[in-house]
């Protein structure tokens, strides 16, 4: 099955800690990005790769982190000094920048 | 600044009603424009528009873009319970360092009651 998976679903964590979301895809994409949602807004960009070893910022990157070593994987870090941790966070990637993107389930991250 | 705006916010109907979802824009260097459908986790694609009067239908669903007056709507025919979702309308633009991204609208939140 192609797809695009991200781990785990809920995810808990004490104000001050660092916390890392999976995203994994096997659709050969290229490009892959990370968005933040949260209630009643639209998306917003963190942080987007098109091509392994290399990331750019989106509009709302302070406090989040990332690498991209393997084609597959996009792991996002959400760091202490992000200021309003809880929201839903979304993956998505696509076969070029341009194309539609294609979303994973999500990762619903509440920090207390 | 870029902006995506989606009306109405929500929207009750009942099953077999039509209903037209609108999105309009304002963005610099336009690509596309997309429509997504969110049930409770992952935005589902449903078209990518890119040119000017052209329908995209899939079943029940159709959407057509207007690049002069800068909008796009999402019709859904005989709607059904399943059709109970937030749609999400996107648009790429290209940005001056030629990066490309989407911007996403709130999303309209159709409620279908049987």
């Amino acid at each position: 099955d192609g797809g695009i998976t991200q781990s785990p679903k809920y995810l808990f964590r004490k104000e001050g800690q660092n916390v890392t979301l999976s995203c994994e895809q096997n659709l050969n994409h290229d490009a892959m990005y990370w968005y933040r949602q949260d209630p009643g807004q639209g998306l917003r960009l963190i942080y987007y790769s098109q091509i392994v070893n290399d990331f750019q910022k989106g509009d709302i990157a302070e406090g989040y982190s990332v690498s991209r070593e393997k084609k597959e994987s996009f792991p996002l870090t959400v760091t202490s000094a992000q200021k309003n941790p809880t929201a839903f966070y979304l993956c998505a990637s696509s076969d070029d920048r341009v194309g539609e993107q294609y979303f994973g389930p999500g990762t619903r991250l509440t920090v207390t | 600044e870029d902006k995506v705006v989606q009306s109405p916010l929500s929207l009750v109907v009942h099953e077999g009603d039509t209903v037209t979802l609108n999105c309009s824009y304002e963005v610099t260097n336009f690509r596309s424009l997309l429509w997504y459908k969110q049930e409770k986790k992952a935005p589902t694609f449903l078209f990518m528009l890119t040119s000017s009067g052209i329908e995209k239908k899939s079943g029940r669903l159709s959407s057509i873009l207007d690049k002069k007056e800068l909008f796009s709507i999402l019709n859904i025919t005989a709607t059904q319970t399943g059709d109970s979702a937030v749609y999400l309308c996107a648009v790429g633009s290209f940005k001056m360092d030629s990066s490309y991204k989407l911007i996403f609208g709130s999303g309209t939140r159709l409620l279908v009651r049987p």
